[in-house]
This record gives structure tokens, sequence and C-alpha cells, in this order.
């Protein structure tokens, strides 16, 4: 059975702070690992990471896909309170189809 | 770019009625769509595939007869819940891949469901 795990699943965290959330999977035939982050309504597109060790970044966020530990992490550094979100991790397997984490929820208090 | 529509945003409907919901690829052709839907606090549940043309896959434990999908077009899928009840109550999210050679879904709004 396909595992997507995120830790932690909640977190409140001052403006300024450095947040790391954690993705670990358990899949066949990976492809990829994306990054979503939701916020009212439906997710909107950070991140897709097919290769180790080559970190992405956007601004303060950034991810790193670990193929090895089968994990990845996202970070945000300086957050700012429009960064309280859901994160969501997702995988692509060799089927196309994505199975989800059960996201991180982050809250960012001024 | 990249830009994926959901009608309606929400909606209220009596126990026993259907509805149903379009999704649309605005300024791309999207080859695949998916329909997932999103009980409150849990992640997002994929409950069908569908590709232009040919008949949706279901995920285990969704019933096709229920949710009827249809892909007619390349821009255009819809989402029928039949015979709705107040269980099939939820956020339903569409999301549509431009074509097979790229792994990145462009999600819809979301249509709120209510069944009263």
């Amino acid at each position: 059975e396909d595992k997507v795990v995120q830790s932690p699943l909640s977190l409140v965290v001052h403006e300024g702070d450095t947040v790391t959330l954690n993705c670990s999977y358990e899949v066949t035939n990976f492809r990829s690992l994306l990054w979503y982050k939701q916020e009212k309504k439906a997710p909107t597109f950070l991140f897709m990471l097919t290769s180790s060790g080559i970190e992405k970044k956007s601004g303060r966020l950034s991810s790193i896909l670990d193929k090895k530990e089968l994990s990845s992490i996202l970070n945000i550094t300086a957050t700012q309170t429009g960064d309280s979100a859901i994160y969501l991790c997702a995988v692509k397997k060799g089927n196309n189809r994505l199975a989800f984490g059960k996201g991180n929820q982050v809250v960012v208090i001024p | 770019g990249a830009v994926v529509s959901q009608h309606p945003s929400w909606v209220i409907c009596k126990s026993g009625t259907s509805v149903k919901i379009e999704c649309r690829s605005l300024d791309f052709q999207a080859t695949t769509m998916f329909w997932y839907r999103q009980f409150p606090k849990q992640s997002l549940m994929l409950m069908a595939t569908s590709n232009e043309g040919s008949k949706a896959t279901y995920e285990q434990g969704v019933e096709k007869d229920k949710f009827l999908i249809n892909h007619a077009s390349l821009t255009l899928s819809t989402l029928t819940v039949t015979s709705a009840h107040p269980e099939d109550s939820s956020f339903y999210i569409c999301s549509a891949r431009p074509g097979q050679d790229t792994d990145t879904q462009y999600f819809g709004p979301g249509t709120r469901l209510t069944v009263l």
C-alpha cells in the first residue's frame, strides 16, 4: 500500500521564523514528488522534484528531494502571515496517479 | 497561463437530485483530467481519472454509476453526482494535465456540494 506521510501535521510559528516541513513516502514506481499550498480552496502548485539533491527555490520557499531516504523537505524562511496554509505533499507514481499526504498545517502569527 | 475553472463554485441541492459539476481548462488542452474529493481535515482523495474520448478510470471504492464522469473534449470534463445524498456533501476538486509528458497538474478552484 502506498504511503505518503507528512510531519509535523500542524505547527504554529511567529513571523520571521523558519519552517521545515517533511514528507516521506513509500510508493511503487516513484516518478516525482510535488508540493502544493492549499489555502481556502484548491491547492496551488509549488514545486515538482524528480532528482535527488537538487534544490528548487521560489522566493522564500525551497525544497529538495532525497531518493535514498525516500523523503523531501519544504523550507519556508522569514515566514509571513500569508504563509499560513496547509502544505500538501503528493507523489506521482508510474501509473500517473498522485498519492497525497494529509498535509502540514502551518499557522504564522504576527 | 494554465488556468482551470470549475462551475459552479458551490451548490446546494435536495437529497435524491443530480448535480453536474464542470471542469474546464481555459488556456490549454488537457488530455487527462482528475477528479478529487476532499473531506474536512483530510487529504485529497482521487476519485477517477478521465482521458478525453475514453471512459474514466475509477479508484477502488468509488461508485461509477453514482459519480458519472464525461470528458467529451480536450478542455471540458464533467462530474455528475446522481441521486445525491447528504453523505455526498463534500468539496470536489478537478485538476487537468496539459500533456502526457508532464507530471504537473493544475487544479480548479473546487466546488462545494451540500446535499440537504
